[in-house]
């Protein structure tokens, strides 16, 4: 059973036109992460919720930004997308205390036109 | 900055046969180290982890060696299989600090 869903799967959006990548989980944990992970890179961290707690990662663009309005749900807004944006991204969740054993969705690949 | 990195971004294996994936990384600090598998539009999959006061643990199939004298990571995947070809991603992190840092990820092809 999935225990990181994300939705959708696959997004294609115009530029410049907002767009909301959502996560849930199942797992009852306190820290959701969003990674955006471009072609044939490592995932990067844009930032997190530690509970309610928003952590942002310093490079992250003022284009992104997250929700939590509970445990089990994340949204990622990308407010104005570009060319640049297109990436996969990975919601992930793990427990208090450390990121050992971060659960990962499937990701939603988004693509910008 | 602080980096963790991998000497190889390919590598091919016949099928059967053992293959080493290494990772090397710069922060001595870290509390422990992760090894995920990404198979191709998917997300990352928890391997084996090892924490920093071990030097060797064993999974099913696989081992993770930590050399901190020299700051290297491997995973050694034994009797390779068709469904181990992936992109491997070596990560490090710190207790009481939920951030991740991935290295660069290697792709492991595995040959009939």
């Amino acid at each position: 059973d999935a225990m990181v869903i994300q939705n959708p799967r696959y997004q294609v959006t115009q530029f410049g036109k907002p767009v909301t990548l959502s996560c849930s989980q199942t797992l009852n944990h306190n820290v959701m992460y969003w990674y955006q992970q471009k072609s044939s890179q490592a995932p990067k961290l844009l930032f997190h919720y530690y509970d309610k707690d928003f952590n942002n990662e310093a490079d992250t663009p003022d284009n992104f930004q997250s929700r939590r309005p509970n445990t089990s749900f994340c949204f990622l807004d990308i407010r104005s997308p570009g060319l640049g944006d297109a990436a996969m991204y990975l919601c992930a969740t793990s427990r208090v205390g450390g990121a050992t054993e971060a659960f990962f969705g499937q990701g939603t690949r988004l693509t910008v036109v | 900055g602080e980096s963790v990195g991998l000497h190889l971004p390919t590598l091919s294996v016949q099928e059967g046969d053992n293959s080493i994936i290494n990772c090397a990384y710069s922060n001595s600090a870290s509390d422990y180290f992760i090894w995920y598998k990404q198979e191709s539009g998917k997300g990352p999959q928890f391997i084996i982890d090892i924490r920093s006061n071990m030097d060797k643990r064993q999974g099913q199939r696989v081992t993770v060696l930590l050399n901190k004298t020299v700051k290297h990571l491997s995973l050694q995947i034994a009797a390779t299989q068709p469904g181990d070809s992936a992109v491997y991603f070596c990560a490090e992190g710190f207790f009481g600090n939920e951030k991740l840092t991935f290295g660069t990820g290697t792709r492991l092809t595995i040959i009939p």
